[in-house]
């Protein structure tokens, strides 16, 4: 199975800072990489796939990137509403797997 | 809209078994692959299992493969997931999930039900 390492764990952040989240992949999956957000009490939501597609409708602001093992989720400007837990996951083979989370909290 | 409605989850002892069923409105899921994917409340995300489009190949993870199985009845629009067996590490919300190309992403989700394993 591949595993998904996500870093860092946890970050507290500003609005208007720039956050990124990097995930490890354990062994190579290409460009098959996903990202999600999750508010509080909500469903997951597909930010980005295949590594650094926008999905329709995501704010500019959010972007990826990396092939291989290693990808970033870069947020430019942090605002209000993306205070929330971000997931990578692989989609290159099955078992799916995903990274174990990373919080971004308000500084 | 576009819509998952997830149904069936319970409360049920070590050993029991249950079946989910997710709803799809808004399309038509014949196309399209779907996932399980489950959630311990305030833990992360884990995927359960995929079924494709016309239900011939399916895949689990290990920790219920043997236990789960995933069907879908593309005639009325449903998905399900039969899960016998159950124990108490299998507690959690299962969110339904579709995929609308390739790569098994989680584009659109249900907003889940609860599972609890407990005597």
């Amino acid at each position: 199975d591949i595993q998904m390492t996500q870093s860092p764990s946890s970050v507290s952040a500003s609005v208007g800072d720039r956050v990124t989240i990097t995930c490890r992949a354990s062994q190579g999956i290409s460009s098959w990489l996903g990202w999600y957000q999750q508010k509080a009490g909500k469903v997951p939501k597909l930010l980005i796939y295949a590594a650094s597609n926008l999905v329709s409708g995501v704010p500019s602001r959010f972007s990826g990137s990396g092939s291989g093992t290693d990808f970033t989720l870069t947020i430019s400007s942090l605002q209000p509403e993306d205070f929330a837990s971000y997931y990578c996951q692989q989609a290159s083979s099955f078992p799916v797997t995903f990274g174990g989370g990373t919080k971004v909290e308000i500084k | 809209e576009m819509q998952l409605v997830e149904s069936g989850g319970a409360l049920v002892e070590p050993g029991g078994s249950l079946r989910l069923s997710c709803a799809a409105s808004g399309f038509t899921i014949s196309t399209y692959g779907m996932n399980w994917v489950r959630q311990v409340p305030g833990k992360g995300l884990v995927w359960v299992s995929h079924i494709n489009n016309d239900g011939r190949r399916t895949n689990y993870a290990d920790s219920v493969k043997g236990r789960f199985t995933i069907s879908r009845d593309n005639a009325k629009n449903l998905l399900y997931l039969q899960m016998n067996s159950l124990r108490a590490e299998d507690t959690a919300v299962y969110y339904c999930t579709v995929h609308w190309g390739s790569g098994s992403y989680s584009d659109l989700w249900g907003r889940g039900t609860l599972v609890t394993v407990s005597s």
